[in-house]
């Protein structure tokens, strides 16, 4: 149980152009889901929090109007990067939490590669 | 701010026993663990509680001391599969508080 799908795996986009990532979660309704950004070697950096049915709440330095979130229903979220740029190559980790769940567990998924070139 | 982990790698022969610290400046209300193997998404391991918890599970067991704002993982007689990078997310202070900040990353090497 729990588990948690990311499309794509990886893609790869010329600069400028926008890409959509989508965040599952496929035996489970997740009222809230979290994206992260993971460079290598560090740390997982979390972006924003995805409600469903209401905006999400960017971290501090994130540009909401460049990463686009839609949490369309509870099984589903999606991350836009709007007009790519190299610099945001990295890779872009979902994370879902089961509605009601009491301890704030978080069941990531497999992770989308970006690759702006 | 970011959980600091020490050490920030370490290496083991298949067998030995590691222990790996997170230790925030806030305090807590919970403690996540989680290992991420290169390339692949942080796989959860388990959550404490803060009033002391610890757990375990197999050869792999955690402690939580709140009043420290320390958590402690433990990797018992370790197997190769437990190669990977150890992250601890914490949350808190409050229990309104849902989001995880994910600590600095210990990475563990295991060699046979």
């Amino acid at each position: 149980g729990a588990v948690v799908s990311q499309h794509p795996s990886w893609v790869i986009c010329k600069s400028g152009t926008s890409v959509k990532i989508e965040c599952r979660s496929l035996d489970f309704q997740a009222t809230t889901m979290f994206w992260y950004r993971q460079f290598p070697k560090q740390s997982l950096m979390l972006m924003a929090t995805s409600n469903e049915g209401s905006k999400a709440t960017y971290e501090q330095g994130v540009e909401k109007d460049k990463f686009l979130i839609n949490h369309a229903s509870l099984t589903l979220s999606t991350l836009t990067v709007t007009s790519a740029h190299p610099e945001d190559s990295s890779f872009y980790i979902c994370s879902a939490r089961p509605t009601g769940a009491f301890n704030y567990e978080q069941y990531f998924g497999p992770g989308t590669r970006l690759t702006v070139t | 701010q970011q959980p600091v982990q020490s050490p920030q790698a370490v290496i083991l022969r298949e067998g030995e026993d590691a222990v790996i610290n997170c230790s925030s400046s806030k305090a807590l209300y919970s403690v996540h663990w989680y290992r991420q193997k290169h390339g692949e998404a942080p796989v959860f391991l388990m959550i404490l509680l803060k009033g002391g918890e610890q757990k375990g599970h197999d050869k792999i067991s955690a402690s939580f001391n709140e009043k420290k704002q320390q958590s402690s993982l433990y990797l018992t007689a370790s197997q190769l599969s437990y190669s990977g990078t150890y992250f601890c997310g914490t949350v808190g202070p409050n229990f309104g508080n849902e989001k995880l900040t994910f600590g600095t990353g210990t990475r563990l090497t295991i060699i046979p």
